[in-house]
């Protein structure tokens, strides 16, 4: 059972882009929802968290999208770069855990073409 | 600052053959943890740590021994190997002082195969 669903399962766009990923809990408890980036060959970085407390959080060229009541949330790249091209995870945890253990999406492959 | 270390970046076992997976941080967090990621199934936690002397289960545990006699390492055992351990493994490492949330940091993982 998938605690937390990630789509598409992979995702090309051409530079410039602005590449969208979605995903989605059922856990209600969950109350903290960050993005982890993964490079070919290296383990998983931070990219972006937010908190269901706020709609929307921008970092950079990256934004959170936060929708309590459907229990979903997105990942938008803006002026996406070949850079970018990257796995992204969506993860979930619980403020009672200390927002350790976290619940892993499936990941998205992401290519921006130049 | 070598942050979060892992040893073999690589490793062949056979089936039954046991074997110890490193790792180590210098960053003194509380928090350690154990993934493995397998395609089309993101990350899923193995074992976890609150600090030395504590340890518990995650979500995939069986197969998997772990113990925490210091702040730095939290090595993995793998009992005796089967081919469905055959995976990437991530430890991770964060600090649990945080009150909006945990940024978690992963070593370079090892990837095993089990013949």
């Amino acid at each position: 059972q998938q605690q937390v669903k990630q789509s598409p399962q992979s995702l090309i766009v051409q530079k410039g882009g602005i590449p969208i990923i979605n995903c989605a809990y059922e856990n209600t408890a969950f109350d903290y929802f960050p993005w982890y980036q993964q490079f070919p060959g290296k383990g998983p970085a931070l990219l972006i968290a937010i908190r269901p407390d706020v709609s929307e959080k921008k970092e950079g060229r990256f934004t959170i999208s936060f929708n309590k009541s459907a229990k979903q949330f997105s990942l938008h790249i803006m002026d996406s770069q070949p850079g970018d091209s990257a796995t992204y995870f969506c993860a979930a945890s619980r403020a009672n855990t200390g927002f350790q253990k976290l619940v892993f999406g499936t990941g998205t492959r992401l290519l921006v073409s130049p | 600052n070598a942050g979060v270390t892992q040893t073999p970046k690589f490793q062949v076992l056979k089936t039954g053959q046991s074997m110890t997976l490193q790792c180590a941080q210098d960053m003194n967090h509380e928090y350690m943890s154990w993934y493995r990621q397998d395609p089309g199934m993101g990350l899923r936690l193995i074992h976890y740590s609150v600090g030395a002397g504590i340890t518990d289960q995650g979500e995939v545990p069986n197969g998997y021994n772990v113990s925490r006699s210091t702040t730095e390492d939290f090595p993995l055992r793998l009992l005796s190997a089967a081919p469905s351990q055959t995976s990437v493994y991530f430890c991770a490492s964060s600090s649990i002082s945080g009150t909006s949330g945990s940024e978690q940091y992963f070593g370079p993982g090892t990837r095993l195969t089990v013949t």
